[in-house]
């Protein structure tokens, strides 16, 4: 099972870019690396999803070196509402031994 | 993206009785399912891992008879939480693995809050 590891908390400003970094050096040939944002109370909602290079869709970037040990949430111009806790996952999706294993997460505080 | 909707989001109950708790992916054939309880201020514990028609897998120290997990249809998964006592109030939360248009992975429930009075 690929560990992950995050920073335990990160502060930005509005209109900051904000990039969180994950390390997951036991990743495995088949894992995906999914990001997810959660408020509290709530369950985690899906940002972004990647398996090497760069991802990006209409919230945020992934990007992930060719070794895949690591990867990194690029968040554009933050605002208030982005504070939240944001957890990297790894996990071969549709496999017969998959389990998704959380870490710490990454509470971001966006301060106006 | 896939939705997975989790029911009731919150619930009181007494000391002794049980809870059951519904999770459902409704745009997706969900293969896999898993069950996480949260505390304040934590991450998430993954408590079991379930697949369709088979026998949930417990992560170690969950008990199997205390949490019972039932994934009868490819959309609907349940945890009943038998002789609730205060200790088991937390935040439960189920996700669903499968895919859905473009979009492939865990898709998670809005969870649970359970207080056991």
């Amino acid at each position: 099972l690929a560990k992950t590891t995050q920073p335990i908390s990160m502060d930005s400003y509005e209109g900051q870019e904000v990039n969180i970094t994950c390390s997951h050096n036991n990743i495995a040939t088949n894992d995906y690396i999914t990001w997810y944002q959660q408020f509290p109370s709530q369950g985690p909602r899906f940002i972004i999803q990647g398996y090497k290079t760069k991802v990006t869709n209409e919230v945020a970037s992934l990007f992930i070196p060719a070794d895949r040990k690591s990867s990194t949430l690029s968040l554009p111009r933050v605002s208030l509402s982005d504070t939240a806790v944001y957890y990297c996952l790894v996990g071969d999706y549709g496999g017969a031994t998959n389990k998704l294993i959380f870490g710490t997460g990454t509470l971001l505080a966006v301060q106006p | 993206g896939a939705v997975v909707s989790q029911h009731p989001s919150r619930v009181i109950c007494k000391s002794g009785t049980s809870v059951k708790i519904e999770c459902r992916s409704l745009d997706f054939q969900a293969t896999t399912m898993f069950w996480y309880r949260q505390f304040p201020k934590q991450s998430l514990m993954l408590m079991a891992t379930s697949n369709e028609g088979s026998k949930a897998t417990y992560e170690q120290g969950v008990e199997k008879d205390k949490f019972l997990i039932n994934h009868a249809s490819l959309t609907l998964s349940t945890l009943t939480v038998t002789s609730a006592h205060p200790e088991d109030s937390s935040f439960y939360i189920c996700s669903a693995e499968g895919r859905q248009g473009d979009s492939s992975g865990a898709f998670f429930g809005q969870g649970t809050r359970l207080t056991v009075v």
